[in-house]
């Protein structure tokens, strides 16, 4: 069965950092993209970072490009994605998900409060 | 930059009734890329369809994919009520590389 769990979430001030973590298991972590999709409160699906199977390519949504860095270590079969500059519009639900054009496996999200 | 918008943005129907969920793409996008989810209240989303019209495994047959140009349309034949959710289009390009619609909220009474 696949699974992502992701933590890490949680509440910081504007302009803090937080480092999400996602772990997966129950298929080929090296064989995938991974990417991180978030939903703010009342908002639609926002796709935030991708990246590729072996770690060396790397997007992002231009909303975060510049603050938020994705990466992965295989041997471990964890996601990453470090935030900084953390600003209140990044309030949302983060999701880990599984695919290449689209999402086929999701995490359960994790929240995050960027709050003074 | 291609905008996805879903309409209605809520609806509520009975058991047994159709719902008919639209995406329209603000430009020609190719229906291979389009993908549906189902988001339940509290929960992650879950792939419905992919390739405008493709079941992902597990997914009954009551969910059904059309398109014609730029309007894809989500159909459940007869609604349950466990389709109570928010449903997404999303679409893979170019600029941006992955869009989101902003999401149809079905309830069933």
């Amino acid at each position: 069965e696949v699974r992502l769990v992701e933590s890490g979430g949680g509440l910081v001030e504007p302009g803090g950092s937080l480092r999400l973590s996602c772990s997966a298991s129950g298929f080929t972590v090296n064989n995938q993209w991974l990417h991180w999709v978030r939903r703010a409160p009342g908002k639609g699906l926002e796709w935030v970072s991708r990246i590729n199977d072996n770690g060396d390519f790397t997007s992002y949504a231009d909303s975060v490009k510049g603050r938020f860095t994705i990466s992965r270590d295989n041997a471990k079969s964890t996601l990453y994605l470090q935030m900084n500059s953390l600003r209140v519009e990044d309030t949302a639900v983060y999701f880990c998900a599984r695919g290449s054009a689209l999402f086929d496996n999701w995490g359960q999200g994790t929240v995050v409060t960027v709050s003074s | 930059e291609i905008v996805l918008t879903q309409s209605p943005g809520r609806m509520s129907l009975s058991p047994g009734e159709r719902a008919t969920l639209s995406c329209r793409a603000s430009q020609s996008v190719s229906s291979s890329y389009l993908a549906w989810y189902q988001q339940e209240h509290g929960r992650s989303p879950r792939l419905l369809l992919y390739g405008a019209v493709s079941r992902a495994p597990g997914i009954p047959d009551r969910f059904r994919g059309s398109w014609s140009g730029t309007d894809f349309t989500l159909t459940i034949t007869r609604v349950e009520p466990e389709d109570s959710a928010v449903y997404h289009c999303q679409y893979y390009g170019s600029s941006p590389l992955y869009s989101f619609g902003q999401g149809t909220k079905l309830e069933i009474k």
